[in-house]
């Protein structure tokens, strides 16, 4: 299994531009995660799924967007790219099933908005 | 809402030396705890979790962590530090039963081991 795989692993965006950052997961994990990791902040929730079709706001949903058409893929996408979205972004998932609730995470995608 | 606080935003040691890194929390419920260990340009990885039963937990790569629950704590503890182990590690906090199994992240401790 590849796990959780991200691309891009890195990107520079001028303001105002949009982009979508993919996430997919070989596990058949039916829960996915977006989250941002800031310099001191840890990592901060975006969005959420708990299945194919639903999707729910983190702890910092504004500016972004995400779609979950399929068990595999979790885009998130920016609509109108802005200095505060630079972040380190992190795709998880986790099979709800398992009583330890691990989240296994992707490789990253740095983001640099200038 | 419940949180996550680690008190160490920097530690730097020599090898062979102790380790304990601290992690408080806040939540009334019940909880799941966890450290993640992020080595220099890779993703998170699980160091090690606690869920029920013994409060002391060990993990991979002989690190171990002690719930304490009266004091809502969740402190990482590693007897004699290698240089592999510079990584800035992460205490997380899932309450129990929550609808999306999230996960709250308290803000790292990046430690430097020096050789």
């Amino acid at each position: 299994n590849a796990g959780v795989t991200q691309t891009p692993k890195f990107r520079i965006l001028k303001i105002g531009q949009s982009m979508t950052l993919q996430c997919t997961q070989d596990m058949n994990h039916n829960y996915m995660y977006w989250y941002r990791q800031d310099p001191g902040m840890g990592l901060k929730l975006i969005y959420y799924s708990v299945g194919a079709g639903i999707t729910d706001k983190g702890e910092v949903p504004n500016g972004y967007n995400v779609s979950r058409s399929t068990t595999e893929d979790f885009p998130l996408r920016l609509e109108l790219a802005a200095p505060s979205q630079t972040s380190v972004y992190f795709c998880a998932s986790n099979d709800p099933s398992t009583r330890i609730h691990e989240q296994y995470f992707g490789p990253g995608t740095r983001l640099t908005v200038t | 809402a419940q949180s996550v606080s680690q008190h160490n935003h920097h530690v730097i040691l020599s090898e062979a030396a102790s380790l304990e890194l601290g992690c408080n929390y806040s939540y009334g419920g019940t909880v799941n705890l966890f450290w993640y260990v992020q080595y220099p340009g890779q993703h998170l990885q699980l160091l090690l979790k606690y869920f029920s039963g013994d409060p002391l937990v060990k993990g991979i790569k002989g690190f171990e962590a002690e719930f304490i629950k009266s004091k809502f704590s969740f402190n990482l503890r590693k007897p004699s530090v290698q240089w592999s182990d510079t990584a800035e590690y992460f205490c997380a906090v899932n309450a129990r039963g929550n609808a999306g199994n999230m996960l709250t992240f308290g803000g790292g401790t990046r430690l430097m081991v020096k050789p």
